[in-house]
C-alpha cells in the first residue's frame, strides 16, 4: 500500500541521548514535512523540504535536524534530546511544496524524553 | 501575527447536523484546509477551499469567506464515527501551513 512509513511508532529515551526518526514515502511526492503535535497546540512545523537536497526551517526547528538525501526518505535528528522535545511527531509529504493539495501524513512516532 | 482559531471542543447527537467555526489571520492568504483526527491516529484530509462559498463533500461540507477571514466546516448525519477532532489550517504567504489546535467533536447516542 503507497503511503508513508514512519519508525519508530514509539520510544522512551534518556535526555541527552541522541535520536533518529526515520519517515519513508513511496508516492514520489517533492515536499516532505515534519510536524509535532502537543496536547492544546495544532500541529508545529519543525522542518521540511519542498525537494530532495534542500530543507528548510520551520516554526519550531531548535535541537533538530533533517535531512533529504533522496526523494523518498526524510529523517529527523535529535542531536542531545531534551524532556520539552516529548511529543508526537508526523511526518507529511505533498505533491509540492505550494501546499494546494492534500499532506498525507505518516501514523506517527510517540516519543517520550526521560 | 498569524493566527487560527477554533472551539476546543463541541458535542453533538447522533443524527444531527454541527458546524465548526474557524477564523483565521495569516499574513498573505492561499487557502485553508481541514482535516479530521481520529485519537491516537495521523490527520487525514478533509477540503481545501480558496474561493469564497460552500464546497460539498458528501456529508461533509466546507464553507470560506475570505473577507472575513472565516470558514465553518459542516457535518451532516452525524455517525458515532465522527467522533474525533477537526483541525483547521491556513496558507500563509510562504505556503507555510499554519494550524490551529483542533475541535473535539463528541458524538452522543
Amino acid at each position: 500500500i503507497a503511503g508513508i512509513t514512519q519508525a519508530p511508532t514509539s520510544q522512551i529515551l534518556a535526555a541527552g541521548r541522541r535520536m533518529t526518526l526515520r519517515c519513508t514515502q513511496d508516492m514520489r511526492h517533492n515536499a516532505m514535512y515534519w510536524y509535532r503535535q502537543d496536547l492544546g497546540l495544532g500541529l508545529r512545523l519543525i522542518h521540511y523540504s519542498n525537494t530532495a537536497g534542500t530543507t528548510g526551517k520551520g516554526e519550531v526547528p531548535d535541537g533538530y535536524s533533517v535531512s533529504r538525501a533522496n526523494t523518498d526518505d526524510f529523517p529527523l535528528t535529535l542531536a542531545s534530546a531534551v524532556p520539552s522535545q516529548t511529543s508526537v511527531y508526523f511526518c507529511a509529504s505533498s505533491e509540492s511544496g505550494l501546499n494546494t493539495g492534500e499532506l498525507f501524513f505518516g501514523e506517527g512516532s510517540r516519543l517520550t524524553v526521560l | 501575527g498569524q493566527n487560527i482559531d477554533q472551539p476546543t471542543e463541541m458535542t453533538a447527537t447522533e443524527g444531527a447536523i454541527v458546524q465548526i467555526n474557524c477564523t483565521y489571520q495569516t499574513s498573505g492568504f492561499n487557502g485553508l484546509f481541514w482535516y479530521q483526527q481520529h485519537a491516537g491516529e495521523a490527520p487525514t484530509f478533509l477540503s481545501y477551499n480558496v474561493l469564497d462559498g460552500l464546497e460539498e463533500k458528501g456529508r461533509f461540507s466546507s464553507f470560506l469567506s475570505r473577507s472575513k477571514g472565516y470558514s465553518y466546516l459542516l457535518l451532516k448525519e452525524l455517525q458515532m464515527k465522527d467522533s474525533a477532532s477537526y483541525l483547521c489550517a491556513g496558507t500563509d504567504s510562504n505556503y507555510q501551513l499554519i494550524w490551529g489546535a483542533g475541535t473535539k467533536l463528541i458524538i452522543k447516542p
